[in-house]
């Protein structure tokens, strides 16, 4: 079946500097890939996503790119802030194939050390 | 702004009782969701619908069921829980198939 594999599952940084997590995913029909930030003791909120049509996006300090060619995904954040502290998820589906439902990573705890 | 409220933030239960978790969005989402969120397991789907009365199974629908008898409201349902039931459920809607998941605050389920 559909499997995302999210690495690292914890990630330690220092406040500037970058962080980045990356996923890869098995079904090559996969055309939507968000990423979800969860605070502690929060609900999972959208950050970005891209489809699969562009291999690029931008916002602020978040980017994520994609390599439809290696089937893998990747966030990046810049100028990492302690507010950056959170799990991260992300997730992949194939909208208007026969499983149209997102299919999340297991999660990447990022912390952001002052 | 979306909302999407879930009937319990704590929930303590016995072994083999019937629990019922709801779910209610006041957007006119047409999708609905519900998830299980278990630390290292990320967040894993149960059950789903597209629309009021449908349903469909996700990822580990084995025992629970669901209800959606109202565009708005979700019910989730444990027939009879069981200790391997604890954990945090996570309701979600969405406007379209494709679009983002709102999720709401969770309810975190104990079965002792």
């Amino acid at each position: 079946g559909e499997n995302v594999e999210q690495h690292p599952s914890t990630l330690s940084v220092q406040e500037g500097d970058s962080a980045v997590i990356k996923c890869t995913y098995s079904d090559s029909a996969s055309n939507y890939f968000p990423w979800y930030k969860q605070e502690l003791g929060k609900r999972p909120q959208l950050i970005i996503d891209i489809r699969s049509n562009v291999g690029e996006k931008k916002d602020q300090r978040i980017a994520v790119t994609l390599n439809k060619t290696a089937k893998h995904f990747s966030l990046h954040i810049t100028e990492t802030q302690p507010e950056d502290s959170a799990v991260y998820f992300c997730a992949e589906a194939n909208y208007g194939g026969s499983q149209g439902n997102l299919i999340f990573g297991k999660g990447t705890k990022l912390s952001v050390k002052p | 702004d979306v909302k999407v409220t879930q009937s319990s933030r704590y929930l303590v239960k016995r072994t083999g009782e019937k629990v019922f978790l709801e779910c209610v969005q006041d957007m006119d989402h047409e999708n609905m969701f519900w998830y299980r969120q278990d630390p290292g397991l990320g967040l894993r789907l149960i059950y789903f619908s597209y629309d009021v009365k449908m349903k469909e199974k996700g990822d580990i629908p084995e025992g629970y069921s669901v209800s959606r008898e109202k565009k708005e409201r979700f019910s989730l349902i444990l027939e009879s829980a069981s200790t391997n039931q604890t954990s945090m459920y996570l309701c979600a809607s969405s406007l379209l198939a494709t679009g983002e998941q709102y999720f709401g605050p969770g309810t975190r389920l104990t079965v002792t």
